[in-house]
């Protein structure tokens, strides 16, 4: 079975304060992709990384990170020095090779206080 | 180069009603995918046309169905709406798929079904 597990529903932190979101998947596939979305309060979803199964070389992107651990089967995104306007619902998804479509989490509300 | 367009973008029916959504991918995209986001159940895939054809297709009645023309443009159908049809309908573009790169969300399209 293909899942994405985001336990995190919510998390608050003062802005400026280092974050993690947990985002966990199971597949049994060798070959999948992995994506962050952020979905602010407007809708639309903003695409934020991409990594293939093979690739587990973790990024930075300014103050965005992301972990990618195969052992753990985990995916975690990491905003540092948070700002206000990263408040947003935040979604992990997974992809398989070959049924064209995004396994969601449930996704986690970011609210970032001034 | 224009994003993804979906229209309209709030729609108001009522039960038994059908509605037609419509999804303007990105120039030389070929893949457009649909989603449903509702608060209960995330987001949810619901079918994928690749150049005119249907590639996959989520655990949805038949009431669901889609197209997508010589264009590209895809257009989504719910006939008989019920009550659990609210919900925010997202489409997605990409050339070929989600693994090639990243899926070019619109804003969405925001039903209400009373």
């Amino acid at each position: 079975a293909q899942k994405v597990t985001q336990a995190q529903t919510e998390i608050s932190v003062v802005e400026k304060e280092d974050v993690t979101l947990d985002c966990v998947y199971e597949t049994r596939d060798t070959t999948y992709y992995l994506f962050w979305y952020k979905q602010p309060p407007s809708g639309e979803l903003v695409f934020l990384i991409r990594r293939n199964s093979f690739d587990e070389q973790n990024e930075i992107s300014g103050r965005y990170s992301w972990n990618f651990q195969k052992s753990t089967s985990s995916f975690n995104f990491t905003i540092t020095a948070s700002q206000v306007v990263d408040s947003a619902v935040y979604f992990c998804a997974l992809y398989r090779d070959s049924n064209y479509q995004l396994i969601w989490g449930a996704g986690t509300k970011l609210i970032i206080k001034p | 180069k224009a994003g993804v367009t979906q229209t309209p973008r709030y729609l108001i029916k009522t039960r038994g009603q059908q509605v037609t959504l419509s999804c303007s991918p990105i120039s030389g995209h070929r893949s457009v995918s649909w989603y449903q986001q509702t608060p209960g159940q995330g987001l949810q895939f619901l079918f994928e046309y690749f150049s005119e054809t249907q590639r996959n297709k989520g655990n949805f009645p038949g009431r669901f169905s889609g197209r997508q023309f010589s264009n590209s443009r895809s257009e989504m159908n719910v006939s008989t709406l019920e009550l659990g049809d609210s919900a925010l309908y997202l489409c997605a573009s990409t050339s070929g798929g989600a693994r090639d790169e990243k899926l070019f969300f619109g804003s969405g399209t925001q039903l209400s079904v009373l």
